[in-house]
């Protein structure tokens, strides 16, 4: 089974400060990828990332960045400068080669202030 | 444009009736699947599809029913025996052979007046 524990429920923070999103994730298997979705208001999901377990490099898009560790197995997500307009709750999800469903942790609410 | 059509947006019901929402995708994906989502709770499997005329239960089915009729169409029953049905319903559709490449729906908020 896969399971996926984002354990910050909510953060708060001021606009311009750097922020981490924390993600660990439990497979059995080899080969999986893992995703990042932000969620708005609105409700919708946005994808943010893919990364597949055979390719550990960090990734960097303009403020966001994710670190991918097998050996903790965390793929945490960092945001640099954050604006008011990245409020919104994170998810971080798991599926796995072969199987056909996506697992998700239970979310992180990210509040930045003016 | 490629996508997935959740409706309504909002939907409200009265305790005791049933009612289905609709997911329709374009994209010539041949896995669907039906997510519920609470405050603080993430999103939880409800059904999935791999292929027409053929659908599993995920992690919370009871209460729920689904049927896969068409490629484009996996509409989802909540039934009256759904003791909490109030929640916001996302459809999601993904390609045959991948791990990946999942897309949803805009969702679906159901609330029991």
């Amino acid at each position: 089974a896969q399971k996926v524990t984002q354990a910050q429920t909510e953060i708060s923070v001021v606009e311009k400060e750097d922020v981490t999103l924390d993600c660990v994730y439990e497979t059995r298997d080899t080969t999986y990828y893992l995703f990042w979705y932000k969620q708005p208001p609105s409700g919708e999901l946005v994808f943010l990332i893919r990364r597949n377990s055979f390719d550990e490099q960090n990734e960097i898009s303009g403020r966001y960045s994710w670190n991918f560790q097998k050996s903790t197995s965390s793929f945490n997500f960092t945001i640099t400068a954050s604006q008011v307009v990245d409020s919104a709750v994170y998810f971080c999800a798991l599926s796995v080669l072969g199987y056909s469903t996506l697992t998700f942790g239970k979310g992180t609410m990210l509040l930045v202030s003016p | 444009d490629g996508g997935i059509t959740q409706s309504p947006k909002y939907l409200f019901r009265k305790e005791g009736q049933n009612v289905t929402l609709s997911c329709e995708q374009n994209l010539n994906h041949d896995a669907m699947y039906w997510y519920r989502q609470d405050p603080g709770q993430g999103l939880r499997l409800i059904y999935y599809s791999q292929i027409v005329n053929d659908f599993q239960k995920g992690d919370i089915a009871e209460g729920y029913s689904v049927s896969r009729e068409k490629k484009e169409s996996f509409p989802l029953t909540v039934t009256s025996a759904q003791k909490n049905p109030t929640a916001f319903y996302l459809c999601a559709s993904r390609p045959t052979g991948e791990s990946y490449g999942y897309t949803f729906g805009s969702g679906t908020r159901l609330t029991v007046v």
